[in-house]
């Protein structure tokens, strides 16, 4: 069974910083993986995707990385802002034949200090 | 662009009664998924469908029943609501195993 463990489970840094959240996951024979953030009250906006064939994504200041082999993906946000405050979750995917299993850590809960 | 819609945001029901969660998307989305929330303990898949006519149990189907007539709807039906389906639901859509889109989530409390 698919195991997804985001740690820590909370995080505050100050305004300005660069941090890195980090999602692990026990089966690495997964399609794809997405990682997420959560805003209280809200439902999940996707951020990034990386698929099993790709090492990293890059959308303005998110970098997500993905190493298969030993289970591991995190997620660099450079220049942290006020802004950037919220759950931040991933999703690791797995197809087989129509059996779609996405399973989902329990997130990082990040506050950023002005 | 309304994306994933799922109506209602909050209800309140008692033990026994029964509800629909609906839940539509205008993306032409082939996979859709109904997920639970809880404190703590992240998304628990509850059933999934990778197209019209077909669905599938997740990991907490129990006390939950999905159908699936059409590309765009996928309503989440709770039979004899009890106090452990306290929770917020969200659904999602995917293009097959692409981008995740999940709607704004309907909390409820069964009392």
């Amino acid at each position: 069974k698919q195991e997804v463990t985001q740690i820590p489970a909370a995080l505050s840094v100050p305004e300005g910083e660069n941090l890195v959240l980090n999602c692990s996951f026990t089966d690495s024979a997964i399609y794809n993986l997405q990682w997420f953030r959560q805003d209280p009250g809200k439902g999940l906006t996707s951020l990034l995707l990386i698929q099993s064939s790709q090492r990293e994504q890059t959308s303005g200041r998110l970098n997500a990385s993905l190493d298969k082999s030993s289970g591991r993906s995190t997620l660099y946000i450079a220049a942290s802002q006020p802004g950037d405050s919220a759950t931040y979750l991933c999703a690791v995917h797995i197809s087989n034949f129509g059996n779609e299993k996405l399973t989902f850590g329990t997130g990082t809960r990040l506050t950023i200090i002005p | 662009n309304a994306g994933v819609t799922q109506t209602p945001k909050f209800r309140i029901l008692k033990i026994g009664q029964s509800m629909t969660l609906q839940c539509t998307q205008d993306m032409n989305h082939n996979y859709m998924y109904w997920y639970r929330q809880d404190p703590g303990m992240g998304l628990k898949l509850i059933y999934y469908s990778v197209g019209a006519g077909i669905t599938d149990k997740g990991e907490v189907p129990n006390g939950y029943n999905v159908s699936r007539s059409t590309t765009e709807d996928f309503p989440l039906r709770l039979e004899l609501a009890a106090p452990s389906q306290t929770s917020v639901y969200f659904c999602a859509s995917s293009l097959y195993t692409g981008e995740l889109f999940f709607g704004e989530g309907s909390r409820l409390t069964v009392l």
